[in-house]
């Protein structure tokens, strides 16, 4: 079972900000937070990922907690492309090989 | 482009028919895996391989189901006797060895069994 909850649905205007929120409050101390997301008839896209510290690149930034237990992606405009299925996952570090658990995500829909 | 690619991008078979699913990795990534994924869900994880050793196919739902990658790059996935629950978004993964590096994803072969 993925060790992650998420809303299941999520609106947003475009050019606005969208802020994607993640409960991960089992996670462990060796396991990095990993966003995907998967438009429509493609396959899932990497976003971003973290282990404590904040992050940011050209797609996104990933404010993570200082307890850890809950993360926040954000998209700082959003665009009518960003429409999709946005997956939080945590995954354990240097572990090779190691596959993803996908939950059910948050479906973005990003509006004119 | 160098990303991951699946072939073919849609397959429809007959109940009963044996199927074959084929996944040319990143140039270099070490690490493949098989995903399935089932309308309205998430990916979930089929089987793993490290160059041409099969490590983990704890994912395999049946032993219908069978994985290769005989040289250590392209793999196929096949299902033999294909039944009606098979259908799905079959995806395909690859990484490199590089420590934290994350997966990167084709765009799927999608299976109707009919």
């Amino acid at each position: 079972d993925a060790k992650t909850t998420q809303p299941t649905s999520m609106d947003c205007a475009e050019g606005r900000a969208a802020n994607l929120p993640c409960n991960h409050s089992t996670i462990s101390g060796n396991e990095y937070v990993y966003w995907y997301r998967q438009i429509h008839s493609q396959g899932p896209q990497y976003i971003i990922h973290g282990l404590k510290n904040n992050e940011t690149n050209e797609m996104a930034s990933l404010i993570i907690t200082e307890d850890r237990k809950s993360s926040t992606l954000i998209l700082p405009h959003a665009t009518l492309r960003d429409t999709a299925v946005y997956y939080c996952i945590v995954s354990p570090v240097n572990q090779a090989g190691t596959a993803l658990i996908f939950g059910k995500g948050t479906t973005l829909s990003v509006s004119s | 482009g160098a990303g991951v690619s699946q072939s073919p991008r849609y397959k429809v078979a007959k109940r009963g028919q044996d199927v074959a699913l084929r996944c040319d990795p990143i140039s270099g990534h070490v690490s493949l895996f098989w995903y399935q994924q089932a309308l309205g869900q998430g990916p979930e994880f089929l089987t793993y391989f490290q160059n041409e050793a099969q490590l983990d196919k704890s994912g395999l739902p049946s032993d219908r189901f069978f994985a290769e990658r005989p040289e250590g790059s392209v793999s196929t996935l096949k299902i033999q006797r294909t039944q009606q629950e098979d259908s799905a978004v079959y995806l395909c993964a690859s990484s490199s060895e590089v420590t934290n590096q994350p997966q990167h994803f084709g765009d799927g072969t999608r299976l109707s069994i009919l």
